[in-house]
């Protein structure tokens, strides 16, 4: 079946730009994750929704960075102003039960 | 808080040598763990998983991973690795009822013909 897809699968911005990064996840999968992949960090958890409770933020750096999932299903993170050391690969995973399930990434260029 | 650590950031081999990659975590309390691997510019895929029952778990690939409580590590293991082995491997550990994944750092794992 169909697994968890990310568009775009590159992105190259300006500092300053606002970029939007889109996750479809796996038809039926009730939770959602998005994690940030950066040299030297490792992969560092953003934000998760399960279902129709509030999203978990405890992982967003900033308040450039936000999220929301729409109708239970496509998710939408958005950098705002984006700054140099957003530069990393922005990974997306769904989830039915206890298994994570990853897309293959956006990876995102600050210039 | 849960914290992974992968002893290795890189660990290069022969073809058809044998291989363990190291994964300790820090918290004794019911865990979920998990290995995942990320050939180049693709995604992490699930290697294996530890859930319950039998320590001893095998994946794709010809890989398998004991889970020791006492020792608080799930080791990956592959008696004879191939080329395309080539790729990182992240370990995952999940606190029972967090939902959330906590990852190591990775490790760089170059089989070498």
């Amino acid at each position: 079946g169909a697994g968890v897809s990310q568009s775009p699968s590159n992105k190259v911005t300006e500092k300053g730009k606002d970029v939007e990064l889109r996750c479809d996840p796996i038809s039926g999968h009730t939770a959602l994750y998005w994690y940030r992949q950066s040299l030297g960090q490792g992969l560092e958890f953003l934000i998760y929704f399960q279902g129709n409770s509030a999203p978990d933020k405890s992982g967003l750096p900033s308040d450039r960075f936000s999220a929301e999932r729409t109708g239970g299903s496509v998710s939408t993170l958005t950098i705002q102003r984006t700054q140099q050391e957003d530069s990393a690969v922005y990974l997306c995973a769904s989830r039915p039960t206890n298994t994570q399930y990853f897309g293959p990434g956006t990876r995102l260029t600050v210039l | 808080a849960q914290s992974v650590t992968q002893l290795d950031s890189q660990v290069p081999v022969f073809e058809e040598a044998p291989v363990e990659l190291r994964c300790n975590y820090s918290s004794s309390v019911s865990v979920y763990l998990f290995w995942y691997v990320q050939y180049p510019n693709q995604g992490l895929q699930l290697l294996l998983k530890y859930l319950s029952g039998s320590t001893l778990v095998k994946g794709i690939n010809g890989f398998e991973a004991e889970f020791n409580k006492s020792q608080t590590s799930f080791h990956l293991r592959k008696p004879s690795v191939h080329i395309s082995d080539t790729a990182e491997y992240f370990c995952a550990v999940e606190q029972g009822g967090s939902e959330k994944l906590v990852f190591g750092k990775g490790t760089k794992l170059t089989v070498n013909p």
